[in-house]
């Protein structure tokens, strides 16, 4: 069993809805990523957390808001999503951000946008 | 610049078949460490091994196997006997000292037959 843990595992949403995406991980890692994943492509990086503070955001459109609320927990608040932005969200934790060690990924949540 | 290449996108082999899969990696800096993950149907990317630039030792665990190359810039992975349970998308990754970012190779497919 992975020990990050997504919810949801699917989501279908509109273009004008809200949604949010959770990460939850429990091995006292200290960095948390957002990554996307489209059908038949590696993952991409969105987002890094270090020490509960956003340290990399690579370029994502606004209506993808990061958010981490403690050293465990991480969302990814959705709001007037695209088609295009269909995916495979998945999140990662990592033992220190100043390490490069393995990344620990959960199974993903697959978003549909109609 | 950093990029990594896997070249091999689908292999399909019958179970007890040996396969290698292959990773070339390109980067400028002395220190970085390369990885191998395994994302099988349900989406989680599994962490199998990650290697630092300064180490060249050959790795084995039961029955996966990892072959380092600096002078090749490879990183290759060989399964022996492979399984049904073995079939996924492999991706090969690469990650600099003291950044956040792993870089992904566009994964290999494999298919194991019964």
């Amino acid at each position: 069993d992975t020990e990050v843990t997504q919810t949801p595992k699917h989501l279908v949403m509109g273009m004008t809805n809200k949604k949010s995406l959770k990460c939850e991980q429990h091995m006292g890692h200290r960095a948390m990523y957002w990554y996307k994943q489209k059908a038949k492509k590696p993952p991409e990086l969105m987002f890094v957390y270090s020490y509960e503070k956003l340290s990399i955001n690579e370029s994502v459109p606004s209506r993808f808001s990061p958010e981490c609320p403690n050293s465990s927990l991480l969302n990814l608040h959705l709001h007037a999503l695209q088609p295009e932005d269909s995916a495979l969200y998945l999140c990662a934790s990592s033992q220190d951000p100043r390490e490069t060690g393995e990344l620990f990924f959960g199974e993903g949540s697959r978003l549909t946008v109609l | 610049a950093q990029k990594v290449t896997q070249a091999q996108t689908e292999i399909s082999v019958v179970e007890k078949e040996d396969v290698t899969l292959d990773c070339v990696y390109e980067t400028r800096d002395t220190t970085y460490y390369l990885f191998w993950y395994k994302q099988p149907p349900s989406g989680e990317l599994v962490f199998l091994i990650r290697r630092n630039s300064f180490d060249e030792q050959n790795e084995i665990s039961g029955r996966y196997s990892w072959n380092f190359q600096k002078s090749t810039s490879s990183f290759n992975f060989t399964i022996t006997a492979s399984q049904v349970v073995d079939s996924a998308v492999y991706f090969c990754a690469l990650r600099m000292d003291s950044s956040y970012k792993l870089i992904f190779g566009s994964g290999t497919r494999l298919l194991v037959r019964p």
